[in-house]
């Protein structure tokens, strides 16, 4: 039973474009959304985040939008520069903050 | 301030060893958890804490142990390696809010 699906495994787009990766969710008890980046060989580092009250939390160069009706998670990242080419995971939160559930990660390659 | 720290790095177990893979977090995070990290599986939740002495199971509990004696440090332990633990294992530690800080994980072998 696969809660989360993030169904794109990997995206290329050119720098300076703008990049979109998405999650879909189907559990209703969401009420925390986070987006993590991750380089080869390190841990995951958090992004952006928002909560189930707002549909939108921008920082800087990022932008996480929630459409709660559709169960749809996603993050916008404009200007792409190449220094964004990682593994990006959403990840969610439902009651204690120790139990995230992820996605499977979307690969994305920023070219010149 | 290290954040959080996982030790070692790098290790080949045989099947049927037991070992301990170390966390340690400078934070004062009441909450830690273990995930592993398989190729398109994203990250699973083996085990966590709310706070020195409480632990609970996660998605994947089987063949690990944990236990949280102090707020710092929270150990994980394979009672009895076998391949299919074979992953990459990160520790992480937050606040209330939810926002988990990773450290920089373990590569287990299990030949």
């Amino acid at each position: 039973d696969q809660q989360v699906k993030q169904n794109s495994p990997s995206l290329s787009v050119q720098e300076g474009r703008i990049s979109i990766l998405n999650c879909d969710y189907t559990n209703s008890m969401f009420d925390y959304f986070l987006w993590y980046k991750k380089y080869p060989a390190e841990g995951p580092t958090f992004l952006i985040s928002i909560s189930s009250i707002k549909d939108k939390n921008e920082d800087g160069r990022f932008t996480v939008f929630l459409n709660k009706s559709a169960k749809h998670l996603s993050l916008h990242i404009v200007p792409s520069q190449p220094g964004d080419s990682a593994v990006y995971f959403c990840a969610f939160l439902a009651g204690t903050a120790s139990k995230l559930t992820f996605g499977t990660g979307t690969r994305l390659q920023v070219t010149l | 301030n290290a954040g959080v720290t996982q030790t070692p790095k790098f290790q080949v177990l045989k099947t049927g060893q037991s070992m301990t893979l170390q966390c340690a977090q400078d934070m004062n995070h009441e909450y830690m958890s273990w995930y592993r990290q398989d190729p398109g599986m994203g990250l699973r939740l083996i085990h966590y804490s709310v706070g020195a002495g409480i632990t609970d199971q996660g998605e994947v509990p089987n063949g690990y142990n944990v236990s949280r004696s102090t707020t710092e440090d929270f150990p994980l332990r394979l009672l009895s390696a076998a391949p299919s633990q074979t992953s990459v294992y990160f520790c992480a530690s937050s606040y209330v809010d939810g926002t988990q800080y990773f450290g920089p994980g373990t590569r287990l072998l299990v030949l």
